[in-house]
C-alpha cells in the first residue's frame, strides 16, 4: 500500500486568494487523483492528475479554477484559485496503480473567509 | 453514468449489535467494489475490496461484504459492532467502462455505536 501525505493539513484563506496543496506519495504510483469532500457529504472527483501532461477534469471543474501539476510519479499539486467561501471544503488526493484500489491522503481542510 | 447508493445515511447501534449497511450501484458491466471507512479526525482507509472470485469478502476489523451481482449490491456486515466502529462508511465502485481507475462513491453512512 502507498502512504500519502498532504500539505498543508488546514488553512484559512481570504476570498480572492489562491492556495496550493501538495500531495506526496512514498512510492511511485501510476495514477493520482484529487477529490473534494464538502461538509457532511461524499467525495467528488475533481480531476485525474496525469504525469507529464494536462490533468483530466470532471464535469463542473475547470483548469483555470483548479490547476493541477504532476511533475513525477510521486508528487502532485492542486491549486484552488480565486477562492470564494463556496470553496471551503476538504481536498483529498489519492494514488493508485492501474486497476487497483486507491489510497488516500489525510486531506487539507480549507476555510475561505 | 454509474451511480452508487447508500440508503442508510445515519445508523445508531448499541455495542454488540449486528450491522448491515446497504450499497447498490447502477452499472451492468464488470465492477470492482470497495468499502472505505473514515474514523473521526482520520483519513479514508480501505476496509475491504472485491475484484473477482468468492463474492463474500472479508476485510479488516471483522467486517465482511457480499457481492450479489443479480441485485447490484455490495452490503457491508459485521456481526457485533464495537464503540470503536463509530465512523463514516463509504461504498465505492470502479467500473470497466473507464480506463482510469476512477471511483464513484456513495453518499456515505454515518455510524454511531453507543457504549
Amino acid at each position: 500500500s502507498a502512504v500519502i501525505s498532504q500539505k498543508p493539513s488546514r488553512d484559512i484563506c481570504q476570498r480572492g486568494t489562491s492556495l496550493t496543496i501538495q500531495c506526496q506519495v512514498d512510492s511511485q504510483v501510476t495514477m493520482m487523483f484529487w477529490y473534494r469532500q464538502q461538509p457532511g457529504q461524499s467525495l467528488t472527483l475533481i480531476a485525474t492528475a496525469n504525469q507529464g501532461s494536462e490533468a483530466t477534469y470532471e464535469s463542473g471543474f475547470v483548469i483555470d479554477k483548479f490547476p493541477i501539476s504532476r511533475p513525477n510519479l510521486t508528487f502532485s499539486t492542486l491549486t484552488v484559485s480565486n477562492m470564494s467561501p463556496e470553496d471551503s471544503s476538504i481536498y483529498l488526493c489519492s494514488g493508485a496503480e492501474q486497476g487497483y484500489e486507491q489510497y488516500f491522503g489525510p486531506g487539507t481542510r480549507l476555510t475561505v473567509t | 453514468a454509474q451511480s452508487v447508493s447508500q440508503h442508510n445515511h445515519h445508523v445508531i447501534l448499541s455495542e454488540a449489535a449486528s450491522l448491515e449497511l446497504g450499497c447498490n450501484y447502477s452499472y451492468g458491466g464488470t465492477v470492482n467494489l470497495f468499502w472505505y471507512v473514515q474514523y473521526p479526525g482520520q483519513h479514508l482507509q480501505l476496509l475491504l475490496k472485491y475484484f473477482s472470485g468468492d463474492p463474500l469478502v472479508k476485510g479488516i476489523k471483522g467486517f465482511e461484504a457480499e457481492f450479489i451481482k443479480s441485485k447490484f449490491s455490495f452490503n457491508l456486515r459485521k456481526p457485533s459492532v464495537q464503540w470503536s466502529d463509530t465512523a463514516e462508511y463509504f461504498c465505492a465502485v470502479m467500473s470497466d467502462n473507464n480506463a482510469g481507475n476512477m471511483l464513484t462513491f456513495g453518499g456515505g453512512t454515518r455510524l454511531m455505536v453507543k457504549p
